[in-house]
């Protein structure tokens, strides 16, 4: 039973380039959240989209990055023009439903390094 | 609003002694729960309690959940070095928006052999 995939794990990008990263969910799980971890700090809620809905995008800020789940395949949380303050390790979670008493299942993230 | 403060910030302790970490969070909310983060790797659940839960256990974990003062405390028993890692609580709101976790700065454990 796989839990959630994450790829690539580290990503380095030069300023102003794009970076696209992948989040498979557990299988079954149809409910997809984004979570950004600088460092020697806690996770912060990016978005949480449902298969071809973007539910929440509140904590994803408006210009530059953009996330979808399509019907088929990954989840891709998109970051154009990287500037150094993007560095960060990005999670991928998911979870069977939206309920509250769901829990939510880690990738093991992806570390975004910005030269 | 910061939700899930937790102290604190970093704590280190032998083998074998217990280990008591502490959060504290603003609003009103549904469930609590604790997660664990080895060095540059991803979260592991570690157990969730209910607003209307006292304390819960589960093998070497005892988390006690106190609404009235909003806070919670996770208590690692017999200690390992294994152990060693940060951990974070996590709160989900009651009411709107409940599916997202909300998460505090973490405490760093440090268990030395």
């Amino acid at each position: 039973n796989a839990g959630v995939m994450q790829n690539p794990r580290h990503l380095v990008r030069r300023r102003g380039q794009e970076a696209r990263l992948r989040c498979s969910p557990v299988k079954g799980h149809s409910h997809v959240y984004w979570y950004r971890q600088l460092p020697e700090e806690g996770l912060k809620f990016m978005v949480y989209l449902q298969k071809e809905n973007i539910i929440d995008e509140s904590g994803m800020p408006k210009e530059r990055f953009s996330a979808e789940f399509p019907k088929e395949g990954p989840s891709i949380l998109r970051i154009q023009q990287v500037v150094r303050g993007d560095s960060a390790a990005y999670f991928c979670a998911s979870s069977p439903t939206s309920s509250a008493a769901d829990t939510q299942y880690f990738g093991p993230g992806t570390r975004l390094t910005v030269l | 609003s910061q939700q899930g403060e937790e102290d604190p910030q970093a704590l280190s302790i032998q083998e074998g002694e217990n280990a008591t970490m502490n959060c504290s969070y603003k609003t009103s909310i549904n469930n609590l729960q604790w997660y664990r983060q080895n060095s540059g790797r991803g979260l592991v659940h570690l157990i969730l309690i209910r607003s209307n839960e006292r304390e819960k256990h589960s093998g070497r974990l005892r988390v006690t959940l106190d609404t009235s003062k909003k806070s919670s405390s996770l208590l690692i028993t017999a200690s390992r070095a294994a152990d060693t890692a940060s951990y974070f609580c996590a709160t989900k709101a009651s009411g709107g928006s409940n599916y997202k976790l909300t998460f505090g700065k973490g405490t760093l454990l440090t268990v030395n052999p």
